[in-house]
């Protein structure tokens, strides 16, 4: 199958600062990528629907100007947390559409702590 | 809307046991239907999907799951399990190809402990 590669696995960061988290598609195009969070012993979220070269669609409740997501490329999506707070520290999966969107392909996942 | 439902939180099982993860959706049309695992830390691993066609889909890992239209639901299965598998299990249920089959909701998952 496809691979996903997200970078980083793991992040501590102080609060009020920003973190950048990457999502890149290595070996097929997607046009569309999704960020998950996934709080502990909990499910996965989809919090938004990242869309090359337009703005990403949030889902109800995320807010849009703390999570910044872009997709520059077809092969990469961003997610910026800004201003992140110690209620930001999650687990972030991304995914990406495969061939006729009938499958995701995942990312390892970042764990983000914010101290 | 699509929702995706594990009735069971926490699954034990001897190794060697035979295993079945529940799964019930609800979505108004046929359902691309997923089952993942994901290891403590890790991404998740695709182990089955559905889309149409032969109800009972086989994975990896030995796995399979069938696919019940009457019934809502998409329950995994393994005849004999082995350490290794204890993870956790998530359902998930797509659109399709309007919808989106990478477009996902998911389960609450089912943890499963193998006991040795």
């Amino acid at each position: 199958g496809a691979v996903v590669s997200q970078h980083p696995s793991r992040v501590i960061c102080k609060s009020g600062t920003s973190v950048k988290i990457e999502c890149r598609s290595l070996d097929f195009q997607a046009t569309t990528m999704f960020w998950y969070r996934q709080f502990p012993k909990k499910s996965l979220m989809l919090m938004a629907t990242s869309n090359e070269g337009s703005k990403a669609t949030y889902e109800q409740g995320v807010e849009k100007d703390k999570f910044l997501i872009n997709h520059a490329s077809l092969t990469l999506s961003t997610l910026t947390v800004t201003s992140a707070h110690p209620e930001d520290s999650s687990f972030y999966i991304c995914s990406a559409g495969g061939f006729l969107n009938t499958e995701a392909f995942f990312g390892q996942g970042t764990r983000l702590t914010v101290v | 809307a699509q929702s995706v439902t594990q009735p069971d939180i926490h699954i034990t099982v001897s190794e060697g046991a035979s295993l079945e993860l529940r799964c019930n959706y609800s979505y108004g049309a046929t359902p691309y239907l997923f089952w993942y695992v994901q290891s403590p830390g890790q991404g998740l691993q695709l182990l089955l999907k559905y889309f149409s066609g032969d109800t009972l889909v086989q994975g990896i890992k030995g796995f399979e799951a069938e696919f019940k239209r009457s019934q809502s639901s998409f329950n995994l299965r393994k005849p004999s399990v082995h350490w290794s598998d204890a993870a956790e299990y998530f359902c998930a249920v797509g659109g399709g190809l309007t919808g989106g089959g990478n477009k996902l909701t998911f389960g609450t998952g089912t943890q499963l402990k193998v006991e040795l």
